[in-house]
């Protein structure tokens, strides 16, 4: 099966930076989500984005659906400890369930570690 | 509360032995999933049911086996069939379809199962 590219791999970057990471995909993607998962837990997802060129914010996360559906980003300002863990993009061809054979397709993740 | 959960969260098996895991939700969810998370990789689809009694392969069915006797429960079987079985697996469940339905899933703790 088909898994998105996402970068960076990993980011090593000082409390209170802003971090900025993304995917694209060779194919069309309706949903496109961003999912943070902490040590030996399952992941929480974070943004759900529907429309393609929708900007959506939950607190000092900004993730925004490309308008070619083909890629995602997901900016984090003024990073802070608790930022820290493992990052996954998503997408759906299907516009609103994960149900069926078009399920979720991640991306391999990005790791952020932050210095204090 | 409503909610997902899995069991064991560690476990220990001898090569060649079949393993089950458990996965139980009370979020009244029709369609759950399974999926396979390996170092440094996204999540890979296993197998998923949209509805009891009925499932269908993932991406990486091969070694696998489940079973949907009851709405709540989606076990998940690793055979000796399978080669490489250490790795983390998640268990997911899904609403049905609707915008904001994504807003509404979730994944469980995790299994991290290990093949000695």
């Amino acid at each position: 099966g088909q898994q998105l590219n996402q970068s960076p791999q990993s980011m090593f970057i000082q409390e209170g930076e802003d971090v900025s990471m993304n995917c694209t995909s060779s194919s069309i993607f309706n949903t496109w989500l961003w999912y943070k998962q902490d040590p030996g837990e399952g992941p929480v997802l974070l943004i759900a984005l529907y429309k393609a060129g929708e900007l959506t914010s939950n607190g000092r996360l900004t993730a925004q659906f490309g308008i070619t559906r083909k890629d995602s980003f997901l900016n984090i300002s003024a990073s802070i400890p608790s930022d820290v863990g493992i990052y996954f993009c998503a997408g759906s061809r299907l516009m609103y369930s994960g149900g069926g054979a078009d399920g979720l397709t991640f991306g391999k993740g990005t790791h952020l570690i932050i210095q204090p | 509360d409503g909610g997902i959960t899995q069991s064991p969260k560690y476990l220990f098996r001898k090569e060649g032995q079949n393993v089950t895991l458990s996965c139980e939700q009370n979020l009244n969810h029709d369609a759950m999933y399974w999926y396979r998370q390996d170092p440094g990789q996204g999540l890979r689809l296993i197998y998923y049911s949209q509805i009891v009694n009925d499932f269908q392969k993932g991406d990486i069915a091969e070694g696998y086996s489940v079973s949907r006797e009851k709405k709540e429960s989606f076990p998940l079987t690793v055979t000796s069939a399978q080669k490489n079985p250490t790795a983390f697996y998640l268990c997911a469940s899904f609403p049905p379809g609707g915008e904001g339905a994504y807003n509404e899933q979730f994944f469980g703790p995790g299994t991290r199962l290990t093949v000695l």
